[in-house]
């Protein structure tokens, strides 16, 4: 069975920082590229970051790009996100899901997540 | 890429047909997922790329449209379809959600 499961979130600061985990099994992780989505309480789906199978590509949604970093371990079928300088608007729900390629670019894969954690909560608090 | 759904929410009873919409700002080449997620729970997968069923999802989900229109489709709304739906553009590395669009049984 495939399952995703994300640690790490809890309460911080306003410009601190927090590193969350996604931990996977049930699948051949260095072969999956992975995400990163976030919802604030009450309110919608917000994508925030993905990287790429091997982790050589990385992408991140405008309001936390060079704040939030992704990475992955292939060794430890581990997936990160380092999140730094916190603010307010980041408390959310983060949910890691795995990504299934339906096509593909020169530059990029067409996807869609078809597995997903339970997510870890992230709070921005003084 | 922006995702405009349409309605915000919907009441309707149970056996009635659901109809959601999916505008997106650019023409995205079909590569238009969506999510079903009820509260507490992550999203589930419903739909990928336009109008393929996922894998255990119930025959009367369906999903269609082209270009820049996309629209999903509960044929006969059942008690358990009450959730927020959830539209999804990968066509840009740069991935965007719909708003949702909240299903209510009446």
């Amino acid at each position: 069975e495939v399952q995703l499961l994300e640690s790490g979130g809890g309460l911080v600061q306003p410009g601190g920082s927090l590193r969350l985990s996604c931990t996977v099994s049930g699948f051949i992780f260095r072969t999956s590229g992975m995400s990163w989505v976030r919802q604030a309480p009450g309110k919608g789906l917000e994508w925030v970051s993905a990287i790429s199978a091997s982790g050589n590509r990385t992408y991140y949604t405008d309001s936390v790009k060079g704040l939030f970093t992704i990475s992955r371990d292939n060794s430890k079928n581990t997936m990160y996100l380092q999140m730094d300088s916190l603010r307010a608007e980041d408390t959310a729900i983060y949910y890691c899901a795995k990504n299934f390629v339906v096509g593909r670019s020169a530059i990029h894969r067409y996807y869609y997540m078809d597995v997903w954690g339970q997510g870890t909560t992230v709070t921005v608090s003084s | 890429i922006q995702l405009t759904q349409s309605p915000s929410s919907v009441s309707a009873s149970v056996g009635d047909k659901v109809t959601i919409a999916c505008r997106t700002s650019l023409n995205i080449n079909n590569y238009l997922n969506w999510y079903q997620q009820k509260p507490g729970t992550p999203p589930k997968l419903l739909i990928y790329t336009t109008s393929n069923l996922q894998i255990g999802v119930p025959s009367r989900f369906s999903g269609s449209g082209s270009g820049t229109d996309f629209t999903l489709t509960i044929s006969s709304l059942q008690a358990e379809d009450s959730a927020t739906y959830y539209c999804q553009q990968t066509y840009s590395s740069l991935v965007t959600f719909g708003q949702g669009t909240k299903v209510e049984i009446k």
